[in-house]
């Protein structure tokens, strides 16, 4: 139990173009969704927090409106990258978790982003 | 400010050796600790955690880890390790006041020699 996938895995853009990241919990119910953005040989860094129905929590630094998180139901929440530029290109992590806050995170296998 | 220092960035270790993964963490009070693994294609996957109690945890694979307060460290161990162990491995913190936010360390990879 507890799995996460994202849709896609890989995704290859044009520059300036908007792409959209799903992120699903399978056999569950997830009331907290994050978002993360993995860097080659670097850690995860927190991108956001996102409630069922509610407006995501960005982390310092993220612009708000370059990614955009829709969390429209407690199985799905989608990271939209609008205008994309090459400085995007990234390993994008979803993570889910079920109820309070020191539950565990199951986390997604990713997506790997490139904009050309 | 809260950080997570994993002071490893590559270990190579025999098959069938004995394995440490240090993790150094500065958090205020106490925090929730984690140790994930990350395999090329695959989602990141916890191996045990720690909110309280006992400061050895047991977790999958044979992997256990100890909280030591003192020291402000959670090191991995393994006492044998297995080819496929080869892999990413996260260490994190958790501060419980914070909407169960995780923050994560750089990672060690693991590589194993046969």
């Amino acid at each position: 139990g507890a799995v996460v996938s994202q849709h896609p895995s890989w995704v290859i853009c044009k520059s300036g173009t908007s792409v959209k990241i799903e992120c699903r919990s399978l056999d569950f119910q997830a009331t907290t969704m994050f978002w993360y953005r993995q860097f080659p040989k670097q850690s995860l860094m927190l991108m956001a927090t996102s409630n069922e129905g509610s407006k995501a929590t960005y982390e310092q630094g993220v612009e708000k409106d370059k990614f955009l998180i829709n969390h429209a139901s407690l199985t799905l929440s989608t990271l939209t990258v609008t205008s994309a530029h090459p400085e995007d290109s990234s390993f994008y992590i979803c993570s889910a978790r079920r109820g309070t806050s020191t539950d565990t995170q199951y986390f997604g296998p990713g997506t790997r982003l490139t904009v050309l | 400010a809260q950080s997570v220092t994993q002071p490893d960035i590559h270990i190579t270790v025999s098959e069938g050796a004995s394995l440490e993964l240090r993790c150094n963490y500065s958090y205020g009070a106490t925090p929730y600790l984690f140790w994930y693994v990350q395999s090329p294609g695959q989602g990141l996957q916890l191996l045990l955690k720690y909110f309280s109690g006992d400061t050895l945890v047991q977790g999958i694979k044979g992997f256990e880890a100890e909280f030591k307060r003192s020291q402000s460290s959670f090191n991995l161990r393994k006492p044998s390790v297995h080819w496929s162990d080869a892999a990413e491995y996260f260490c994190a913190v958790g501060p419980y006041n914070q909407g169960g936010k995780l923050i994560f360390g750089q990672g060690t990879e693991l590589s194993v020699k046969p």
